[in-house]
């Protein structure tokens, strides 16, 4: 039962340009979203969190969205950087399941051309 | 060192062979998470620990799996009498324990099962 989802295997994107990865969940109980990135042959890298008391977070480039009622999230890269090729995962956890367990989407693939 | 560390990087055996994996947390870290990224695949939930006791186990997949976890720090996770369909990228991650704090992940172990 795939509790996240990202429906976008792929996004190719011009360098400069904003990056939208979008992420889907259906636990309502969930309380706390993350992105992570993901280069070849590493472990995911932290990027950016989002409580569910807050509908927005900015970090540097990176802003996480999160509408509670359409149970969906969406990271945006402004401006994007060829560095930013990468597989980003969406995460979500709720407080109430095994502190911190973290289930995660399929993860989209993201190049960013010159 | 300042990250989470696993080993060994890579480990190929043959089927039905018995392997250990293992993690060695950010120092102060009192979460310790087992995670697996099959091909393809996003990343699944293994098992969970707090200090040494795992409250959660409920995602290995089978009584093969096992993990342990000594003196709050380092943990190792075994696979009795592997199968092919234990080939897969094994994740440790580790936290403060504290909720809404991110887990930070080591490289991984890259399993291949002949």
């Amino acid at each position: 039962d795939q509790q996240v989802k990202q429906n976008s295997p792929s996004l190719s994107v011009q360098e400069g340009r904003i990056s939208i990865l979008n992420c889907d969940y259906t636990n309502s109980m969930f309380d706390y979203f993350l992105w992570y990135k993901k280069y070849p042959a590493e472990g995911p890298t932290f990027l950016i969190s989002i409580s569910s008391i807050k509908d927005k977070n900015e970090d540097g480039r990176f802003t996480v969205f999160l509408n509670k009622s359409a149970k969906h999230l969406s990271l945006h890269i402004v401006p994007s950087q060829p560095g930013d090729s990468a597989v980003y995962f969406c995460a979500a956890s709720a407080r109430t399941d095994s502190w911190g367990k973290l289930q995660f989407g399929a993860g989209t693939q993201v190049v960013v051309t010159p | 060192g300042a990250g989470v560390s696993q080993s060994p990087s890579n480990k190929v055996t043959e089927k039905g062979k018995d392997v250990e994996l293992r993690c060695d947390p950010i120092s102060g870290h009192t979460a310790l998470y087992w995670y697996r990224q099959s091909l393809g695949q996003g990343l699944e939930f293994l098992i969970y620990f707090q200090g040494n006791s795992a409250p959660d186990k409920s995602g290995l997949p089978s009584d093969r799996f096992s993990a342990e976890r000594t003196g709050g720090s380092v943990s190792t996770l075994t696979i009795q009498r592997t199968q092919q369909e234990d080939s897969a990228v094994y994740l440790c991650a580790s936290s403060t324990g504290q909720f809404n704090q991110p887990q930070h992940f080591g490289d991984g172990t890259r399993l291949s099962i002949l």
